[in-house]
């Protein structure tokens, strides 16, 4: 059974970047067709579509976050990665990874971390 | 202001049949599928409703999943009291290239 896991700082500066790791536990990263995203999610507010990577290290972005966002993958360690830079009380969210199946027609996210709580403050 | 449309709100009583709509465009729901997902309060989204009408394993078939051109629908049929919950739709948008969420809804077991 896969398990995604977030880590990274709760607390950031204003202007910093952002840095959060998934750790992919119960099978390898590479194995099989998937993308892995990361989502985000304002206190008492929507869910928001971050990017995705495969593990071939193809990504896209959401053209909102597009100019701060880069999302790597080390399929070494069974990681991916999200940085996101210049930082604003905006940010602050509860980010969340997640495995993804398909590509674009066919498109779900199958599984998915516990997330982790990112304050963006002085 | 989200890409798909869902009410706010939604509530039904113990047993009650209740439907939660999604609204979107040609771009996303009308050219790609629809999934849901449910929130339980301070947990992460699960994958409820996948390629339009799919279950998960796991899932029970009270749940259930259905789209028409730019539109779909979950429908959660002899509510319980566990149901209660953020649900979430989403598609693939062709025109973003990347997956669009609905705002939420509320679903509230009265």
């Amino acid at each position: 059974q896969v398990q995604l896991q977030e880590s990274g700082p709760g607390l950031v500066k204003p202007s910093q970047t952002l840095s959060l790791t998934c750790t992919v536990s119960g099978g390898s990263i590479s194995s099989g067709s998937y993308f892995w995203s990361w989502i985000r999610q304002p206190a008492g507010k929507g869910l928001e579509w971050i990017g995705r990577i495969s593990t071939s290290g193809s990504t896209n972005y959401n053209p909102s976050l597009k100019s701060r966002v880069t999302i790597s993958v080390d399929t070494s360690k069974n990681q991916f990665s999200l940085k996101l830079s210049s930082v604003t009380a905006a940010d602050t969210a509860v980010y969340y990874c997640a495995r993804n199946v398909g590509a674009t027609y066919i498109y779900y996210m199958d599984v998915w971390g516990k997330g982790t709580t990112v304050t963006v403050s002085s | 202001q989200s890409v798909l449309t869902q009410p706010p709100s939604a509530s039904g009583t113990p047993g009650q049949r209740v439907t939660i709509s999604c609204s979107g465009s040609t771009s996303n729901i009308g050219s790609n599928t629809v999934n849901w997902y449910q929130q339980l309060p301070g947990t992460a989204p699960k994958l409820l409703i996948y390629s339009n009408n799919q279950r998960p394993s796991g899932v029970p078939d009270r749940f259930s999943g259905s789209k028409s051109g730019t539109s779909a629908s979950l429908a959660i049929s002899g509510l319980q009291s566990e149901d209660e919950a953020d649900y979430y739709c989403a598609a693939w948008d062709d025109s973003l290239n990347g997956p669009v969420f609905g705002g939420g809804s509320k679903l509230t077991v009265l």
